[in-house]
């Protein structure tokens, strides 16, 4: 248990769908942050957020759209999604942005069909 | 960006060997994890390690950070030890950790 909670864990969506996931952390961060784990790929940063306010966004889709309304909840909506878009995407937060030790949530496992 | 190198990329090994993960990195860092993901593809936090070396039991890490490397010794493996070691790393000025391919360990009792 690292702190920080993921919802849904599993998510299968057709291409024409919305829905959106949810992280919660209940460390007391200032940063949160989307990270996505596709097969035979590195970890890859998708967006970040310190203070609330949104400080990296890595040439992601305009399908991925973040939103962080406090400091300990960020959701990432989706809409219109791809079957390349299936993946794990996990949540992390840290004190602040920059040189913080990060802790990660369990993942949300996405299908996209 | 900058690169992150990990090696071996698989590794089997008897219950209760001992073994040495690399981690190469191409630029200056102020931050490097290292991360255990367990089969249901949780990242558990393992050392959070700049620089100098820490141990925690079996585990411990050593970063060289002016060599722009880390290494990960594991002693006396243990069947749960098994899964996806990664190395982490924070570029200087930047916001985000970028991520290793990772060494898949495998332990066999």
């Amino acid at each position: 248990e690292t702190g920080v909670t993921q919802t849904p864990r599993h998510l299968v969506m057709g291409m024409t769908n919305k829905k959106s996931l949810k992280c919660e952390q209940h460390l007391g961060h200032n940063a949160m942050y989307w990270y996505k784990q596709s097969a035979k790929k590195p970890l890859e940063l998708m967006f970040v957020y310190s203070l609330e306010e949104r400080v990296e966004n890595n040439s992601v889709p305009s399908r991925f759209s973040p939103e962080c309304p406090n400091s300990s909840h960020l959701f990432l909506h989706l809409h219109t999604l791809q079957p390349e878009d299936s993946a794990l995407y996990l949540c992390a937060s840290s004190h602040l942005a920059g040189a913080y030790e990060q802790y990660f949530g369990p993942g949300t496992r996405l299908t996209v069909t | 960006g900058i690169q992150v190198e990990q090696s071996p990329p698989d590794l089997i090994l008897q219950e209760g060997a001992n073994s040495t993960l690399r981690c190469n990195f191409s630029d200056s860092v102020n931050n490097l994890q290292w991360f255990h993901q367990n089969p249901w593809g949780q990242l558990i936090n393992l050392f959070y390690i700049p620089s100098g070396t820490k141990q925690n039991g079996r585990l411990s890490a050593t970063t060289v950070a002016t060599e722009r490397y880390s290494l990960l010794y594991i002693s006396s493996s243990q069947t749960t030890d098994s899964g996806v070691y990664f190395c982490a790393v924070l570029q200087t000025g930047a916001n985000n950790l970028f991520f290793g391919t990772g060494t898949r360990l495998t332990v066999i009792p």
